[in-house]
């Protein structure tokens, strides 16, 4: 089964300072890849998906850009950081196997990014 | 567009006390996932229902997808701390590549 690596776990940035989020999959090959956003207690948001390298989708526009530099490999970036960018950042992709195959999600741990 | 709500929002239960939260849409979807997600880390898949009026049991909870497919429900019997968690359902339709998620019930289970 595919596994999600996030890192970093947590990320302390001033405002206006650039971010990079690296989202790598491994035990699958080509799979759709999702930037999620949450806020405390709350669902979630999709921020951008995308079905290949470098093909990206945006869902809500806003400062956050997303790039698939190679096939399991997902990065969330900004140039100037708001406060209103703070939040859980998750990355996921759909299940590879099984008898549900592509319709559940497998996410990552997660970045908790705080913008001061 | 928020295409799943769930309901309630937030719920504080006691110990061996019962409870049902609700998933509903105005859309069809192919397929219903309900997630739970602990503070700080990713939500974990708990079930996956994919025919109308299916009901599919996880030890003390039951899940059900309403016959049209557009919404679904997750009830737990004698909530125990360790339920407390954050539950989503997501779905996905026949069309495009996305899933779409609930708004989320944050569960507290007092002992």
């Amino acid at each position: 089964s595919q596994t999600i690596h996030q890192w970093p776990a947590t990320l302390v940035q001033p405002v206006g300072s650039p971010l990079s989020l690296e989202c790598t999959v491994e035990g699958t090959s080509n799979p759709n890849l999702y930037w999620y956003r949450q806020a405390a207690g709350r669902g979630l948001q999709l921020l951008f998906y995308s079905v290949g390298i470098g093909q990206i989708s945006s869902e809500v526009p806003q400062n956050l850009s997303a790039s698939r530099p190679q096939d399991r490999q997902f990065i969330l970036s900004s140039k100037k950081l708001l406060l209103s960018d703070s939040g859980f950042y998750l990355c996921a992709c759909p299940s590879s196997e099984g008898p549900h195959y592509g319709a559940e999600a497998f996410f990552g741990q997660g970045t908790r990014l705080t913008v001061v | 567009t928020q295409l799943l709500e769930q309901s309630p929002q937030f719920l504080s239960i006691q110990e061996g006390e019962n409870l049902t939260v609700y998933c509903n849409s105005s859309s069809v979807f192919s397929s219903l996932q309900w997630y739970r997600q602990e503070p700080g880390e990713g939500p974990v898949l708990l079930v996956t229902v994919v025919t109308g009026g299916e009901v599919k049991k996880l030890k003390r909870l039951t899940f059900q997808f309403g016959d049209a497919r557009k919404d679904s429900s997750l009830h737990i019997t004698a909530a125990q701390p360790g339920d407390t968690g954050l539950y989503l359902c997501a779905g996905r339709t026949n069309t495009g590549n996305q899933f779409y998620f609930g708004t989320g019930t944050s569960l507290t289970v007092i002992p």
